[in-house]
This record gives structure tokens, C-alpha cells and sequence, in this order.
């Protein structure tokens, strides 16, 4: 069993949708939680960094974490095709190496 | 946010020949890097921990000789890919974490596609 699951999608949702990317996990070693967004042939974009359970906010991006449960989101608002790429979760236990999920290709459809 | 820069970002080689990537921190000091192979459509997997005046701390399964890293200074790491065949064609990214802590973000280079025909 892997530590960490990722919805796999793809996932395909028409221009303004929310959109919600879900992981969970198996490890309760993780104490750092992290979501990237990688685009085709490139390496992955840092978009959210977590440290405890609860919601964080940066723009039209909500990550949401619930120790309790093992279990991580990403919410997208307002969903722009610019936002079509791979999310890929990730997280840290103290010795800083991190475990990625294996990523959800997103398509947002004008 | 920090910006590692890595390249070449595309390399096509011959059968038996050998491959450096180079990995950069450009605007802080790594004291540690990471590189990772990524096949299509999976996720990424990592290789070694490379760092700095040391030698680097290689994944199970990962053939030292085979992916050679050096960590030379606190903003430049390399890994050569030696006789390289075939199946070490993957896309190849690295990364480093911006500050000296264990936990501090971890940004990544934009990668590296290689092709061994």
C-alpha cells in the first residue's frame, strides 16, 4: 500500500467550476503538506504549504488538511484553462524528504 | 519564491555515451538537492539526496555508478548519467530546499528531457 493516494482523474470541468484535488495518507509521521501543479515537461510549481490541520488561502487556491482523518484538499475557484496541469500532493515528515502522490491531471474547458 | 534553474532542459545522445545535468540555485544556498525521475503520466521518483561536500544518498534500487552526483558548492549540483542506454530515457528534475532547515520549501528546476537512442 502507498503512503500517500491521489485521486488519479483526469479530472474535466468547464471554465468557473470549483474544482477539488484529494489525497490521503497512511503515515501519521507527516507533518508537512504541500500541493504542486506541474505543466507538460516541466517540474512542479510549489502552490500550497501546510503545516497543521485547517484551511490556508492564497487567491482562488484552498488547501485543507485533517490530521484526524489523513486526508488532504486542494480547492480551485473560479477555474481558468490557464489552471489545466497535473497536481501533484506531497508531504514531509521532519527528516524533509517528501512522498508524492502520483498526481491528477486537471482540464479546465473554456 | 526561489528559483533552482537546471538544463539543459532537452538532451538526445548516443547509445554508450554519458550525460550531465546541471542543477543551480540562483538566488539562495543549498545545502541539500534532490533529483528525481519522472516517467509519463507517474509521479516523481526520487533518485538521491545530494549534498553539499559529501557524498550523495542514493534510493534503493538507484545504481550509484550508473548516476553519478556531485555536489560541489552550495548552489550547484550535477548529475551525469554514464553509458547511458535507452531505457535512461525519462525526465530527469531536481530540487533544493531554500534554507538550511529540514522542512523548509522545497522548489524544483524545470527539468530535464533525455532521449538515448
Amino acid at each position: 500500500q502507498k503512503e500517500v493516494e491521489q485521486d488519479p482523474g483526469p479530472l474535466s470541468v468547464p471554465e468557473g467550476a470549483i474544482v477539488s484535488l484529494n489525497c490521503t495518507y497512511s503515515n501519521s509521521a507527516f507533518q508537512y503538506f504541500m500541493w504542486y501543479r506541474q505543466y507538460s515537461r516541466k517540474g512542479p510549481e510549489l502552490l500550497m504549504y501546510t503545516y497543521s490541520s485547517g484551511n490556508k488561502e492564497d487567491g482562488r487556491f484552498t488547501a485543507q488538511v485533517d490530521k484526524s482523518s489523513k486526508y488532504i484538499s486542494l480547492f480551485i475557484r473560479d477555474s481558468q484553462p490557464s489552471d489545466s496541469a497535473t497536481y501533484l500532493c506531497a508531504m514531509d515528515t521532519n527528516a524533509g524528504k517528501s512522498t508524492f502522490g502520483d498526481g491528477t491531471t486537471l482540464t479546465v474547458k473554456p | 519564491g526561489a528559483v533552482v534553474s537546471q538544463h539543459p532542459s532537452w538532451v538526445i545522445c548516443k547509445s554508450g555515451t554519458s550525460v550531465k545535468i546541471e542543477c543551480r540555485s540562483l538566488d539562495f544556498q543549498a545545502t541539500t538537492m534532490f533529483w528525481y525521475r519522472q516517467f509519463p503520466k507517474q509521479s516523481l521518483m526520487l533518485m538521491a539526496t545530494s549534498n553539499e561536500g559529501s557524498k550523495a544518498t542514493y534510493e534503493q534500487g538507484v545504481e550509484k555508478d550508473k548516476f553519478l552526483i556531485n555536489h560541489a558548492s552550495l548552489t550547484l549540483s550535477t548529475l551525469t548519467v554514464t553509458s547511458a542506454h535507452p531505457e535512461d530515457s525519462s525526465f530527469y528534475i531536481c530540487s533544493a530546499r531554500d534554507g538550511g532547515g529540514r522542512n523548509e520549501k522545497l522548489f524544483f528546476g524545470s527539468g530535464t528531457q533525455l532521449s538515448v537512442l
